[in-house]
């Protein structure tokens, strides 16, 4: 079935670094692809997404790529802040109805 | 918009014991979908409602697990004879019916805990 696959976490990084979170994805067709950020004692909520190969997703100073030939959707961002620390979830829908298939979330943490 | 609200935040229960936990989706949403998280993971899906009917179950869901949206307005989900396998964080979401240009909004999830 339809599966997303997360660099392994924790990631901590020192502010205004450079972000990186691998997301690689496995699925049938071109589907949508989402990242959703769960900010400490709050709720999951969208932070971008892409609907087709190479369109870019932002928000926020994040970005992402939906790359088919890699099958990738890696996050990035250029100078991180203390108020991105957070956990980080990659996502695909899997049939109908936007029922989504999570990775298994990357916890990052920057550091002042 | 007041968002996803769900209650409790937090149950500690006895194995064996039934449990019921109560969503409140955004009032437009159509949408109505309830997640499991376990620590270190990412959410899994259980179950979602389009309106008032159930329109798709996971396998994950056994028959000790029972969801419900009477009116099509708030959803409860009922776990009877926990198990200590059933202590996770339960998450609720919603969404108007327009395919993927309408996000998922998420709760902040009921943390369950059986003893």
């Amino acid at each position: 079935g339809d599966s997303v696959t997360q660099m392994e976490g924790p990631v901590t990084l020192s502010e205004e670094a450079f972000l990186t979170i691998n997301c690689t994805y496995t699925a049938t067709g071109y589907p949508s692809l989402f990242w959703y950020v769960q900010y400490p004692g709050e709720g999951l909520q969208l932070l971008l997404k892409a609907t087709k190969a190479d369109d870019k997703g932002s928000n926020k100073g994040f970005e992402a790529t939906y790359r088919k030939e890699t099958t990738s959707f890696h996050l990035e961002k250029g100078s991180v802040q203390v108020s991105d620390s957070a956990v980080y979830f990659c996502a695909l829908p899997q049939g109908g109805a936007q029922k989504l298939v999570f990775g298994q979330g990357t916890r990052l943490t920057i550091n002042p | 918009d007041t968002g996803v609200s769900q209650d409790p935040r937090h149950k500690i229960t006895k194995r064996g014991q039934n449990v019921t936990f109560r969503c409140d989706p955004i009032s437009e949403h159509n949408r109505l979908y309830w997640y499991r998280q376990t620590l270190g993971q990412g959410p899994e899906f259980l179950t979602y409602f389009q309106n008032e009917a159930q329109l798709e179950k996971s396998r994950l869901l056994s028959d000790r697990f029972s969801a419900e949206r009477p009116k099509g307005s708030f959803s409860t989900l009922e776990i009877q004879r926990t198990e200590q396998g059933d202590s996770a964080m339960y998450l609720c979401a919603s969404s108007l019916d327009r395919g993927y240009n309408s996000p998922l909004h998420f709760g902040n999830g009921t943390r369950l805990t059986v003893t």
